[in-house]
């Protein structure tokens, strides 16, 4: 158990729909980042925020959003789904902000876009 | 533009044997890079890392040799184990992190 969690674990929509998806990092940690990972793809970074601020942005989608809350919980909002969008995606946390502290990664979401 | 690419999807291997798992780059900023292991239904776990000012890091069974000028990262796992089948993803980092396609690798007991 890494100590991050994801809520759901699981998700099944129609396209055209907006989902949330939550992720609780572990204690003491102020980044979180998000990834993707469709079928046959290594992880996508979407975006990382610390300690409430937006600190990199990767290949996000504007359909897509996050945000972190002054808990330090994060959410990632995705809008306007399409059947594409169906993937596993995974929030990491970390002590610091930048690429050298270890990330911890939740177990995930998978997203089901009918 | 996959800047990261792991080009085996699997590898087999006998126990007690060593299993080496390759990655790619094509950026030569990346100053940093990872490998991760992933079970089934679990996030990914850190398993090594690299500095690009090293060429060699080791933990116990696991070392990674880093080939600035072929832009190649290798891991090495010896002996291979039952317990080490899993898929390996490496990672490099500049101002994000990139991620490789992953090689699962099942060790044959």
């Amino acid at each position: 158990d890494s100590g991050v969690t994801q809520t759901p674990k699981h998700l099944i929509t129609a396209t055209g729909q907006r989902v949330t998806l939550r992720c609780s990092p572990r204690s003491g940690d102020l980044s979180v980042y998000w990834y993707q990972q469709s079928l046959d793809q290594g992880l996508q970074f979407l975006i990382h925020y610390y300690n409430g601020e937006e600190r990199a942005k990767g290949n996000i989608l504007e359909r897509f959003s996050a945000q972190q809350f002054p808990d330090l919980h994060s959410e990632l909002n995705l809008s306007s789904l399409e059947l594409g969008d169906s993937a596993l995606y995974f929030c990491a946390s970390s002590v610091g902000s930048g690429p050298y502290n270890e990330q911890f990664f939740g177990p995930g979401t998978r997203l089901t876009v009918l | 533009d996959q800047q990261v690419k792991q080009n085996s999807p699997s590898l087999s291997v006998q126990e007690g044997r060593i299993s080496i798992l390759n990655c790619d780059y094509t950026n030569s900023m990346f100053d940093y890079f990872l490998w991760y292991k992933k079970y089934p239904a679990e996030g990914p776990t850190f398993l090594i890392s690299i500095s690009s000012i090293k060429d060699k890091n080791e933990d116990g069974r696991f070392t990674v040799f880093l080939n600035k000028s072929a832009k190649h990262l290798s891991l090495h796992i010896v002996p291979s184990q039952p317990g080490d089948s899993a898929v390996y993803f490496c990672a490099a980092t500049g101002n994000q992190f990139y991620f490789g396609t992953g090689t699962s690798l099942t060790v044959i007991p």
